[in-house]
């Protein structure tokens, strides 16, 4: 059991925007930054938001990060066939702890 | 160009020990706060323990606490993670992973390592 929760899967279809919601309380989402990572299988994962809504550079403005209350998105537009991949959320907790999300599995359909 | 090279993942009966290492370049360590974060085979991603950079204050899951060490040689830019009582449930790909952001641990972590993997059984 995650201490972030994330839907187990989403899907959509080429050129289409698709979001990913992550869900925490007020001791991580709710008063820490929000960070998002793609993992594609085989691979380490990679780090596409941080700090809430910054990209590393590389990283393809399509991604975009926000947040509001207790609660986080990842944003994808224009989807494309090799983004499908796991997706994470994590984020810093007052606990003195990193914690993560379980996963999003994206299907591009 | 920042590199994380990880080492000495292996198979360890349960209640043994394995001492992983991770040789940091590219970057200045020890201005940055360095985690392990592991993964199942299967599983999602679990952070295991962070160390900050120049106070080495640490930090640790329950699941690992008392058991994990993590420490840090910044005169070696190395990374290091002692793991005593072994589980099964611990086995998985240890990943050495580098915080985005100078000084603080933020869970952003913008390099990671390939990956070592560590095996529990008998």
């Amino acid at each position: 059991q995650s201490v972030l929760s994330q839907p187990p899967s989403a899907s959509g279809t080429p050129g289409q925007r698709v979001t990913i919601s992550c869900s925490g309380s007020s001791s991580n989402i709710g008063s820490n930054a929000v960070n998002w990572y793609q993992q594609l299988p085989g691979t380490a994962p990679r780090l596409l938001i941080y700090n809430n809504n910054q990209r590393p550079s590389g990283v393809p403005d399509r991604f975009s990060g926000s947040k509001s209350g207790t609660s986080a998105s990842l944003a994808i537009s224009g989807l494309q066939s090799d983004d499908e991949a796991e997706y994470y959320c994590a984020a810093w907790d007052d606990t003195l702890i990193v914690v993560f999300g379980g996963g999003t599995k994206l299907t591009v359909l | 160009e920042v590199q994380l090279l990880e080492s000495g993942g292996g198979l360890v009966q349960p209640g043994g020990s394995l001492r992983l290492s991770c040789a940091a370049s590219g970057f200045s360590f020890s201005n940055y706060a360095m985690s392990w974060v592991r993964q199942s085979p299967g599983k999602g991603l679990e952070w295991v323990s962070a160390i900050s950079g120049l106070n080495g204050r640490t930090h640790y899951a329950d699941s690992v606490k008392g058991r994990f060490t993590i420490s840090r040689d910044n005169s070696k830019n190395t990374l290091y993670l002692q793991m005593n009582s072994l589980r099964a449930e611990d086995t998985a790909i240890y990943y050495c992973v580098k915080d985005a952001i100078t000084l603080v641990i933020m869970g952003g972590f913008d390099y990671w390592g390939q990956g070592t993997l560590v095996t529990v059984s008998s």
